[in-house]
């Protein structure tokens, strides 16, 4: 079955650049997906097609792919960006749609 | 924009059946997109159960198959999930999300409803 890795935590200072990695074969033919999810809430789209934005979302998240593996960046994290983050994506056949497990990003 | 909302017991006894409604507002579901549904084990991250179309159309994660069945009832604008047989593994927070299309990579989720605890315990 296809499968998303992402590291379990990262973790930065206020003002610095925080990136989170999610590896997997398919993201060579097929664009990441992030999601951002405060505690208790419902996940909220970041970037879409490895490294849109959705409108509202802050210029400072940003996202790229090299070979197999997709980066979101955070420029300049806020506390409020203290989040899980989780990776998203299809598998080559578009049947199975896959999360990463998440990563949790501390900005202290 | 679109709105999802979960609903459903907050508590199901193992082997029984878990059954979940989503009710959809500002947007018609017969007028496109598929529909998901996606859950959330206590401090693990996120899994992908299943979509659903308008007209009926399916795909599934093989991990469910066998014990999910999904629905959808235009009439009233909601999506149904249920899950049968369920044991303490399936306790989590459930979601239903709208799923749009990119093309060359399939379908992602754009709007999420807050989603529903459910809890499998005797």
């Amino acid at each position: 079955s296809y499968e998303l890795t992402q590291p379990r935590s990262v973790s930065v200072s206020p003002g610095q650049t925080a990136r989170i990695t999610c590896s997997g074969d398919g993201l060579s033919r097929k664009h990441a997906y992030w999601y951002q999810q405060k505690t208790r809430q419902a996940p909220v789209l970041v970037i879409y097609e490895a490294t849109e934005r959705p409108s509202g979302i802050p210029e400072r998240f940003s996202g790229s792919t090299s070979g197999t593996m997709a980066t979101l960046t955070i420029s300049g994290a806020q506390v409020e960006d203290e989040a899980d983050y989780s990776c998203y994506s299809t598998d080559s056949s578009g049947n199975h749609w896959v999360f990463g497990g998440g990563t949790r990003l501390t900005v202290l | 924009q679109v709105q999802l909302q979960e609903s459903g017991p907050g508590l199901v006894k193992p082997s029984e059946t878990l059954s979940l409604t989503c009710s959809v507002s500002n947007y018609s579901i017969s007028s496109g997109y598929y529909w998901g549904w996606i859950r959330q084990p206590p401090e693990k991250g996120l899994e992908w159960i299943g979509s659903i179309y308008h007209s009926g159309t399916t795909y599934h994660n093989p991990s469910f198959k066998s014990r999910v069945t999904m629905s959808v009832d235009t009439s009233k604008n909601h999506l149904s999930l249920m899950l049968r047989s369920v044991t303490a593994a399936d306790t989590a927070v459930y979601y239903c999300a709208r799923a749009a299309y990119s093309f060359g990579d399939g379908y992602y989720f754009d709007f999420w409803g807050q989603g529903t605890l459910v809890t499998v315990s005797s």
